[in-house]
């Protein structure tokens, strides 16, 4: 089976201080790589799909990355709304494969 | 509905007796996924319903676990004789079709198992 490791388990920031997560997989032939927002007590929310090496996706302050063996959510200028698990998953045929998250941390 | 709606939000049962979990996913939407997300670990794939077959149960974890679909809508998952390490939340997801990543999650079903 796929495996997804993410890096590190958690991270806490102050506002402004920029970083990335990383989401490394071990895939035989990528059909898309996924970043997903999970709040306390809430379900995950989508919020990207990558498909190939140097592909780049962006919202607000976030920017997806990918390579061939791993994948970055960058942070830039994170603010404290920015707090969450941040999950990364891969495509099998019929099911999406999650990693355990990154616990982000934005203190004001 | 809006999104996807999950009842009950919380159950709290005794061990050995059995509790089903619905969910109804959102309108129009042909695959439905039920993953299980317990403390520090992350989404375990349970199984994925497109319309009412369900292709794939590899990741039922016992005999005492399954699900249904009917008219390729609401989905419910029975855990029968529960046992303590059931306890997690039961999550539902919804996609336009199966084998799509972007999947629509519920805030799930919180199972304490005493």
């Amino acid at each position: 089976e796929d495996q997804v490791t993410q890096s590190p388990e958690a991270l806490r920031l102050q506002e402004g201080e920029s970083s990335s997560l990383n989401c490394s997989y071990t895939v035989s032939g990528l059909r898309g790589l996924f970043w997903y927002r999970q709040d306390p007590g809430k379900g995950p929310e989508f919020l990207f799909t990558l498909y190939s090496a140097g592909e780049e996706k962006e919202k607000e302050r976030l920017k997806a990355t990918l390579t061939k063996k791993e994948s970055f959510l960058h942070i830039t200028a994170p603010k404290p709304e920015d707090s969450a698990t941040y999950l990364c998953a891969v495509q099998e045929p019929e099911r999406l494969v999650f990693g355990k998250g990154t616990k982000l941390t934005v203190d004001p | 509905g809006a999104g996807v709606s999950q009842s009950p939000s919380n159950k709290v049962t005794e061990k050995g007796k059995d509790v089903e979990l619905r969910c109804d996913p959102i309108s129009g939407h042909t695959a439905l996924y039920w993953y299980r997300q317990s403390l520090g670990q992350g989404l375990e794939f349970l199984i994925y319903f497109q319309g009412n077959s369900a292709p794939d149960k590899s990741g039922l974890p016992s005999d005492r676990f399954s699900a249904e679909r009917t008219g390729g809508s609401v989905s419910t998952l029975t855990i029968q004789r529960t046992q303590q390490e059931d306890s997690a939340v039961y999550l539902c997801a919804s996609s336009l079709v199966s084998g799509a990543g972007e999947l629509f999650f519920g805030e799930g079903s919180r199972l304490t198992v005493l």
